[in-house]
């Protein structure tokens, strides 16, 4: 079975500061997707990074931008000039197979202080 | 509307009642999801519609019934639920076969008394 887990569940980062959130799964698949969801307080998850097994380059977006280490199976979040809305739950997910199923971790609470 | 939006918001019921939720979604996909988040637990996953038939159903008890009439639209009907039921349930959408990403509703925060 795939697992996901995040071994913080809390972390705080100072407004401009820098944090990295960690992630490791565990599969048997050489084909799958990863992705960081963020959930704020008003609850609506959204989507904030994704990276595919196969491409060995690290995906970035903007602030936002991964550590993909795929023979250690790990998947370390970057969030670089942090901001008071980046608050939030973020949650690891994997997935593989056509059903998109996604396997998630248990999150980490990010407190972003002044 | 955009997006996937689910309603009610918030329910509060008894043990007794029948209620359902409601899941929209307004992107054109053709795969849908129900999930359960309660606190400090992954988020569970409970059914799965593709091509609006039901292709996942990870040992939900029967009191959570879904139904999936058309490709934009999910219901969970609930009937005599138990207090470990009360949780955050959330809708989820994508474009199956793609292994593209789920786009999430905001959630219908359920409380069983």
């Amino acid at each position: 079975a795939q697992t996901v887990t995040q071994s913080q569940p809390e972390m705080s980062v100072q407004e401009a500061e820098t944090v990295t959130l960690s992630c490791t799964y565990d599969t048997s698949e050489s084909d799958y997707y990863l992705f960081w969801y963020k959930q704020p307080p008003s609850r609506q998850m959204i989507l904030v990074i994704r990276q595919e097994a196969y491409k060995q380059q690290n995906a970035t977006e903007n602030r936002f931008s991964v550590n993909f280490q795929k023979a250690a199976k790990s998947f370390s979040l970057k969030i670089s000039d942090s901001q008071l809305g980046d608050a939030a739950m973020y949650f690891c997910a994997y997935n593989t197979g056509t059903a998109s199923k996604l396997t998630f971790g248990t999150g980490t609470r990010l407190q972003v202080t002044l | 509307e955009t997006g996937v939006t689910q309603t009610p918001r918030h329910l509060v019921m008894g043990m007794t009642n029948k209620k359902s939720l409601k899941c929209e979604q307004h992107l054109g996909h053709n795969a849908m999801y129900w999930y359960k988040q309660s606190a400090k637990k992954p988020l569970e996953l409970m059914f799965v519609y593709s091509l609006e038939e039901r292709v996942e159903n990870n040992s939900v008890p029967s009191r959570f019934s879904p139904e999936c009439p058309n490709s934009s639209h999910l219901f969970l009907h609930l009937h005599t639920l138990q207090p470990e039921d009360s949780a955050l349930y959330l809708c989820a959408s994508s474009q199956q076969a793609l292994n593209y990403e789920q786009y999430f509703g905001p959630g219908t925060r359920l409380t069983v008394t």
